[in-house]
Order: structure tokens, then C-alpha cells, then sequence
């Protein structure tokens, strides 16, 4: 597709359970970022990958909280242990490079995480 | 650290009217970047316009401009001819130009458009 994917749209899961939140980038884009999105709140940023490089994980609040990414391709967060406080909405961006000029970022449109 | 604020939790505006969004922000860098998203119902985030800091004339993208006060630390967002499909929450986000990439984004602002 054209756009960043994101799945699933939307996750009931019970206080305790681990989840996993996928995005797809757009083909090409080398930087990927998410964020945290609570009800009635601006985005709070969670991780980016560049590339290869060491990933940037100062966002994330706990260490329930991990991502990975392959390459230039796919990326997951796990929330592992999820508490109620982890309900949001996660939204995943992709950008052709962080680096250098600027270059526009790509949202995807969520995964509305509700925490029971 | 730097820090993006934006004091108007909700505006309503009448439809063809215009209506001004504010964003003030904190930073001790001179290069950097500033956004508006939109973001409707549909969470699809929408980059609106930007700005370089280094750019002393205002960006416009049709129907949108802004107004940016550096020295003020002020962005503001300015919608003329307001349509019912304007309707959403318009953030306002920083981004350094070096060093960091991490946006930092405002709380937002909900803009209703009255028909």
C-alpha cells in the first residue's frame, strides 16, 4: 500500500496480559517512530529507529515497554503486563530519513489499545 | 528540554469566517523546525504546514498560514475561509534540526466549525 499500516486497529486485552502493535512504514522510509496518544492528549514519543542505528527508547516509561525493527521493514511494540494506564491510542510514523533536510512524517492511522 | 503549549483547549468558528490558532514554545536552539498536523475523527494525522526556523517569511499552503514571532516563540495558525471539513484537533509540534529527532508535540486544539 501507499500509506503506513498499522494493526490492529483496535485491542481489548485483560490487566496483565501482554500485547503486540505492529506498523508497516511506508517502502523506503528509514526512520520509523511511535507514539502514545492518550484520550484528549497530544502524542507523547516512545521510540524511533534510524536505519541501522542504535535505537532512540528515552520515550518509553517502563520497561514493560520495547520495540523492535528489522532493517528498514516492520516494527512491533510490546507492552508487556499491560495496566489500565497503558490505554491509548499508539500511533506509528515513518519518514524517508530523520537525518539531513527535512523530510515529511507519514502517520499511520492507530491501534486504539484498551486496557480492562 | 523543550516544550510546546497550547493554551486553547477548544475554538468554534462559523463556517467561511476565520479563526486563529495559538502555539507558543520553549527552546534555547535557533534551528528548528515547526509543524501543524490535523488530526480528525479518523486519528489520521495530517501535516497542515510547516516551518523553518531559519525562514523569516511565513509559510501559507492555500487556505492555511501562519505566524511565526521567533523571537516570541510564537507559532500561530491561521485558517481563512473555514470549511466544515476544517473540523479536528490541530497540533502544533517542534522538531529540532539537528542533533535529536524526536518531535515534541502540544496538547492540541479542537476546533469546532459551525454551519
Amino acid at each position: 500500500g501507499a500509506g503506513v499500516s498499522q494493526s490492529p486497529s483496535n485491542k481489548v486485552t485483560e490487566k496483565g496480559k501482554d500485547v503486540e502493535l505492529r506498523c508497516d512504514p511506508i517502502s523506503g522510509h528509514t526512520a520509523l517512530y511511535w507514539y502514545r496518544q492518550r484520550l484528549g492528549q497530544g502524542l507523547e514519543f516512545l521510540i524511533y529507529f534510524q536505519g541501522n542505528s542504535a535505537p532512540d527508547k528515552s520515550g518509553l516509561p517502563s520497561d514493560r515497554f520495547s520495540a523492535e525493527r528489522t532493517g528498514e521493514s516492520v516494527s512491533t511494540l510490546t507492552i508487556q503486563r499491560t495496566q489500565q494506564e497503558d490505554s491509548a491510542v499508539y500511533l506509528c510514523a515513518s519518514q524517508i530519513s530523520s537525518t539531513g533536510s527535512y523530510n515529511e512524517q507519514f502517520f499511520g492511522p492507530g491501534t486504539r489499545l484498551t486496557v480492562l | 528540554a523543550q516544550t510546546v503549549t497550547q493554551s486553547q483547549p477548544e475554538m468554534s468558528v462559523q463556517e467561511a469566517e476565520t479563526v486563529t490558532l495559538s502555539c507558543t514554545y520553549d527552546t534555547s536552539e535557533s534551528d528548528y523546525y515547526l509543524f501543524w498536523y490535523k488530526q480528525p475523527p479518523s486519528r489520521q494525522m495530517i501535516l497542515v504546514i510547516r516551518q523553518e526556523a531559519y525562514k523569516q517569511q511565513n509559510a501559507t499552503e492555500n487556505r492555511f498560514s501562519v505566524n511565526f514571532q521567533k523571537a516570541a516563540k510564537s507559532f500561530s495558525l491561521k485558517i481563512s475561509d473555514s470549511q466544515l471539513g476544517d473540523a479536528a484537533m490541530y497540533f502544533c509540534a517542534y522538531r529540532s534540526a539537528r542533533g535529536t529527532y524526536k518531535y515534541i508535540f502540544g496538547t492540541g486544539t479542537r476546533l469546532k466549525v459551525l454551519a
